[in-house]
């Protein structure tokens, strides 16, 4: 039963241009969404995270925002870059260890 | 640097015979982690260990288990590979429960002839 759901399984954006990489969660009981960042024949690679009394985190070029009410978590990259081609994992917690996970988007970057 | 270390990274095992994957930290970190993620799924949490503190997930199959030895080494036991076995295999570690993010190691290819 999968409860982080990343329904596109890739993106394409120019260089330059905002990507957004959407991410939705069926239970309302998570109290930290994180995302990860992997490049191919690597481990995931933490890249921001957000507490669930938030509703916006920032970090350089990348931005997360959270909508409890829609069960809605995005992630914001601007400006895009080449580099930043990889597959992105959203991820939630629920009070504990286990790190709830959706299946990936793969972002392409393209000049 | 500080890491997560997999070995091996790739694993070619026989259907039914006993493997063992590794994972170390130099992280110091009192959480570890094993995930199993299979092509296009997202990674699955099979048990973790807080220090020496053994947690297993209600649906990971007997067929796997896990050893801490010490803070820094912790092993994957998969007891009789079946062909639905075959999967990534990633070790992550952090430095407790709760919010933390977790540090991946490069992860174990398994593949199950």
């Amino acid at each position: 039963d999968q409860q982080v759901k990343q329904n596109s399984p890739s993106l394409s954006v120019q260089e330059g241009r905002i990507s957004i990489l959407n991410c939705d969660y069926t239970n309302s009981m998570f109290d930290y969404f994180l995302w990860y960042k992997k490049y191919p024949a690597e481990g995931p690679t933490f890249l921001i995270s957000i507490s669930s009394i938030k509703d916006k985190n920032e970090d350089g070029r990348f931005t997360v925002f959270l909508n409890k009410s829609a069960k809605h978590l995005s992630l914001h990259i601007v400006p895009s870059q080449p580099g930043d081609s990889a597959v992105y994992f959203c991820a939630a917690i629920l009070s504990g260890y286990a790190l709830n996970f959706g299946k990936g988007t793969s972002l392409l970057v393209t000049p | 640097d500080a890491m997560v270390i997999q070995n091996p990274r790739y694993q070619v095992t026989q259907f039914g015979k006993p493997v063992t994957l590794s994972c170390s930290q130099t992280l110091n970190h009192n959480v570890m982690y094993w995930y199993q993620q299979k092509s296009s799924q997202a990674p699955k949490l099979l048990f973790h260990y807080y220090d020496k503190d053994f947690n297993n997930e209600a649906d990971t199959p007997d067929n796997f288990q896990s050893r801490r030895p010490n803070t820094s080494f912790c092993f994957l036991d998969i007891r009789s590979p079946g062909l639905g076995d075959a999967a990534m295999y990633l070790c992550a570690t952090s430095r407790r429960t709760g919010g933390n993010e977790q540090f991946f190691g490069p992860g174990t290819r398994l593949t199950v002839l």
